[in-house]
């Protein structure tokens, strides 16, 4: 069993659609919680970071943290084309591990007009 | 701008030919790290480097090889131990004190024939 598991996809929506992203987990070491968005040949480009549980708003974009369950959510509202990406999921023990992030295999998202 | 380059954006070799892939950033991060991503695994943490002159393997770093002599550049050779080379390599950096996160370069596409 992965570590992390995330939803390949592919997940396409709507323009405007509410689009929801999950990543479960299984190290309950894990404390720092990071969505990335990349684009076709591009890098990662971090969307959202979290430590602990609970709640971060940004603009269009929510991050949901349940450390009971093991189970980490990213929302985004009203959905455009330009959010047409993968979006990687990604964690860390923190301390010295912190840059050892551990990663989702990542959700291809397509928003059509 | 700041930020992390990583060239050539493509690379083609030979099987059986060592190849070094650059790093560098100016964002006067301390840390640095080499991931690579293959499609349906998300991204794997090959080497990284807290420090100048000081390096530590991730969880795949057979057949990889790094070396940081300067703050600014963390140079990946892929030799030709490594058994499945053609990969997208991607280098990322971070602050070495706190929780800071990750930044990405665009990575380097290598295809080795």
């Amino acid at each position: 069993q992965k570590e992390v598991e995330q939803d390949p996809g592919p997940l396409s929506v709507p323009e405007g659609a509410i689009v929801s992203l999950n990543c479960t987990y299984s190290n309950s070491a894990f404390q720092y919680f990071m969505w990335y968005r990349q684009y076709s040949r591009k890098g990662p480009e971090l969307l959202m970071y979290t430590y602990s549980s609970g709640n971060k708003e940004d603009g269009r974009f929510t991050a949901q943290v349940d450390k009971s369950s093991k189970y980490i959510s990213l929302f985004i509202r009203d959905s455009q084309p330009s959010d047409s990406a993968t979006y990687l999921c990604a964690m860390s023990a923190g301390g010295t591990s912190y840059g050892k992030l551990t990663f989702g295999q990542g959700t291809i998202l397509t928003v059509h007009p | 701008d700041g930020g992390i380059t990583q060239s050539p954006k493509y690379l083609f070799r030979k099987e059986g030919q060592n190849v070094t892939l650059s790093c560098e950033q100016n964002l006067n991060h301390d840390a640095m790290y080499w991931y690579r991503q293959d499609p349906g695994q998300g991204l794997r943490l090959i080497y990284y480097s807290q420090i100048v002159n000081d390096f530590q393997k991730g969880d795949i770093a057979e057949g990889y090889s790094v070396s940081r002599e300067k703050k600014e550049s963390f140079p990946l050779t892929v030799t030709s131990a490594q058994k499945n080379p053609t990969a997208f390599y991607l280098c990322a950096s971070r602050r070495g004190e706190g929780n800071s996160p990750l930044h990405f370069g665009n990575g380097t596409r290598l295809t080795v024939t």
